[in-house]
């Protein structure tokens, strides 16, 4: 089966960086995804990883280390806007191949002024 | 280019009764899948639809069922409603099967008394 695992919450401030780990149990995947979820929103996708490394957009950054079973998040020069919830979402390998994707719990970011 | 439409965004049903929800993925995307999402279980895959063919089912009952139709758009039924399927239903769509990247819709939100 599939298991993800995050910090339930982070608090940073405005301007700082941030780091939101994403540990994984998994029999395989194709690649490791985050998406980000305002409070009454829909989640809304941020960056795909592949392969291991970094793959950088903007001011988020994220990272994945298959033989570390991790991965992370990395948010840059935070702004107000930033508070959300943020998952890790991972598309087993197995059954027909297709979206669907086992989400982590997600990790609730606050930025303070 | 519209995003995911998923209609109607808020609904309230007795104990027993069933409901229909809409999906209308993005222009171009065959690829439509369904999440639940609660506070105590997170996003939980329910199936997922390519072509008018369900690729993949999550581990729901068979009171969850789906189609979808041949100009893509999906819709989800839920039977015998019980007070835990009080949730958010997300639909997402993806430009093809092997995305990392899904387009959610801002969701159904299902009240059961």
């Amino acid at each position: 089966g599939q298991s993800l695992e995050q910090p339930s919450e982070v608090t940073a401030v405005e301007g700082a960086i941030v780091q939101i780990n994403c540990t994984y149990q998994t029999s395989g995947f194709y690649g490791l995804s985050w998406y980000q979820q305002h409070d009454g929103g829909a989640p809304t996708f941020l960056s795909y990883n592949a392969l291991d490394g970094l793959e950088e957009t903007g001011r988020f950054s994220s990272f994945l280390s298959r033989s570390d079973s991790y991965g992370y998040l990395l948010l840059q020069e935070l702004q107000m806007k930033d508070s959300a919830s943020y998952f890790c979402a991972v598309r087993p390998v197995g059954g027909n191949y297709g979206q669907n994707f086992v989400f982590g719990p997600g990790t609730r970011l606050s930025v303070l002024p | 280019k519209a995003g995911v439409t998923q209609t109607p965004r808020y609904l309230i049903k007795t104990r027993g009764q069933q409901v229909t929800l809409s999906c209308s993925p993005i222009s171009g995307h065959r690829s439509v899948s369904w999440y639940q999402q609660t506070p105590g279980q997170g996003l939980q895959f329910l199936f997922e639809y390519f072509s008018e063919t369900q690729r993949n089912k999550g581990n729901f009952p068979g009171r969850f069922s789906g189609r979808q139709f041949s100009n893509s758009r999906s819709e989800m039924n839920v039977s015998t409603l019980e007070l835990g399927d009080s949730a958010l239903y997300l639909c997402a769509s993806s430009l093809t099967q092997g995305s990392g990247e899904l387009f959610f819709g801002e969701g159904s939100r299902l009240t059961v008394l």
